[in-house]
């Protein structure tokens, strides 16, 4: 079965600019989470969606961060404009309502 | 919200070590997942193990859900054990809630 899978990999971009991040979580999962790693703050959860809904979004940092569930198999995370204190890597995971979560391989993130 | 504390933050070993690996949580929790982050930087289930004792190979995990918390065993370490352990938890219909990890090394 394919895992949770997100797009870019990799992504380098010039401060200032739009930045999407995308992920396809596994097929039936119901749940979808939006995971930023840091060296001085770990793994801190942003956001997560139930049923394709928003359900707690505070940890997205600031209004520059943007997050849409348009269906049951496709998120995007959306940094606009992009700042070098956003370089990350970016996590997106998924579950089926009290099961395990997958994560997915992340995106690394650079702003310069 | 809850607090998840690993511990120790740091271990060193020479292979074929034992080793164990402990976390605290702050209230009941639904669910409880140790992960492997290799140096390639995937998080690679381990196990979900909201209560109770379970193996794989080398590796088992006990959790005491009364008493908030849980333990992994790493048996004959190998340098392939290298990398970091996060222990997370979550209460039913929330995300998961990471520790800081604690980072093996394992030389040959």
């Amino acid at each position: 079965d394919a895992g949770v899978i997100q797009s870019p990999r990799h992504e380098v971009t010039e401060m200032g600019q739009e930045v999407t991040l995308r992920c396809k979580p596994i097929s039936g999962h119901d749940y979808l989470f939006w995971y930023r790693q840091t060296m001085m703050r770990g793994l801190e959860l942003l956001i997560y969606f139930n049923n394709n809904v928003p359900i707690d979004d505070s940890g997205m940092p600031e209004d520059r961060f943007s997050a849409k569930m348009p269906n049951a198999s496709f998120s995007t995370l959306k940094i606009q404009p992009s700042e070098p204190r956003d370089s990350a890597v970016y996590f997106c995971a998924s579950r089926k309502s009290n099961q395990p979560q997958h994560f997915g391989d992340g995106t690394r993130l650079s702003i310069l | 919200g809850i607090q998840v504390e690993q511990s120790p933050p740091d271990l060193i070993l020479q292979e074929g070590a034992n080793s164990t690996l402990r976390c605290n949580f702050s209230d009941s929790v639904n669910n409880l997942q140790w992960f492997h982050q290799n140096p390639w930087g995937q998080l690679i289930n381990l196990f979900y193990i909201p209560s109770g004792t379970k193996q794989n190979g080398r590796l088992s995990a006990t959790t005491v859900a009364t008493e908030r918390y849980s333990l992994l065993y790493i048996s004959s370490s190998q340098t392939t054990d290298s990398g970091v352990y996060f222990c997370a938890v979550n209460q039913a219909g929330t995300a998961l809630i990471f520790g800081k990890g604690t980072t093996l090394s394992v030389s040959s």
